[in-house]
């Protein structure tokens, strides 16, 4: 049974840079099968998806987020990581990392959440 | 991007009570990729339902999903005291992916 795990600072400062990490075990990032996903949640609030990778080079990212945002692999760690900068207060969110079930569309892989990690709150303030 | 609006708010509901929420779409979702997840307070969202209308593995029977197009419906047939959280649906056959707003199933 896949587990997920966040990890990072709990507080950043405005205009800096957002990184988490997502642990998996008991399972590999690199099967192929599975989408590796961020998504965050504000305090009181619903869910905003972040993005989602794929083998190293292929992510898939929130057009409202893309221009601060990347999403890495680490395979030799089992890792895969987030960061996002130019950060405000807006950023303030508990952050999930998921696994994802990819399925085909038309044109798009769209894809379901199926396992969540327990989520890391990140606070931006100075 | 596709707006879910989901209803109502909050429904209050006692247990052994049938619930059924609903979930429409700002336009028809592709393949009627549509997933239901289930969050209780201090805990990550749980996959409930996925493609509309299956279960995913371990959910008990008493959930269902149905509709197709811009409409669908979480049933929750018999409210056990487990089941009072937030729901939210999912839509996953565009991008970008959206989220509902959630439904907050609570005790009457």
């Amino acid at each position: 049974q896949v587990q997920l795990q966040e990890s990072g600072p709990g507080l950043v400062k405005p205009s800096q840079t957002l990184s988490l990490t997502c642990t998996v075990s008991g399972g590999s990032i690199t099967s192929g099968s599975f989408y590796w996903s961020w998504i965050r949640q504000p305090a009181g609030k619903g869910l905003e998806w972040i993005g989602r990778i794929w083998t190293s080079v292929s992510t898939h990212y929130n057009p409202s987020l893309q221009s601060r945002l990347t999403i890495s692999l680490d395979t030799s760690k089992n890792q895969f990581s987030l960061k996002l900068s130019s950060v405000t207060a807006a950023d303030t969110a508990v952050y999930y990392c998921a696994r994802a079930v990819p399925s085909k569309a038309l044109d798009f892989w769209g894809y379901y959440f199926d396992s969540w990690g327990q989520g890391a709150l990140v606070t931006v303030s100075s | 991007e596709i707006v879910l609006t989901q209803s109502p708010g909050t429904q209050s509901l006692s247990p052994g009570e049938r619930a059924t929420l609903s979930c429409r779409a700002s336009q028809s979702v592709t393949s009627n990729y549509l997933a239901w997840y289930q969050q209780k307070p201090g805990q990550a969202p749980r996959l409930l339902i996925y493609g509309a209308s299956s279960r995913a593995t371990g959910i008990p029977d008493r959930f269902s999903g149905s509709g197709s197009g811009t409409d669908f419906i979480l049933t929750i047939s018999r409210l056990e005291p487990e089941d009072f959280a937030v729901y939210y649906c999912q839509q996953y056959g565009t991008s970008p992916l959206t989220f509902g707003a959630g439904t907050k199933v609570d005790i009457k």
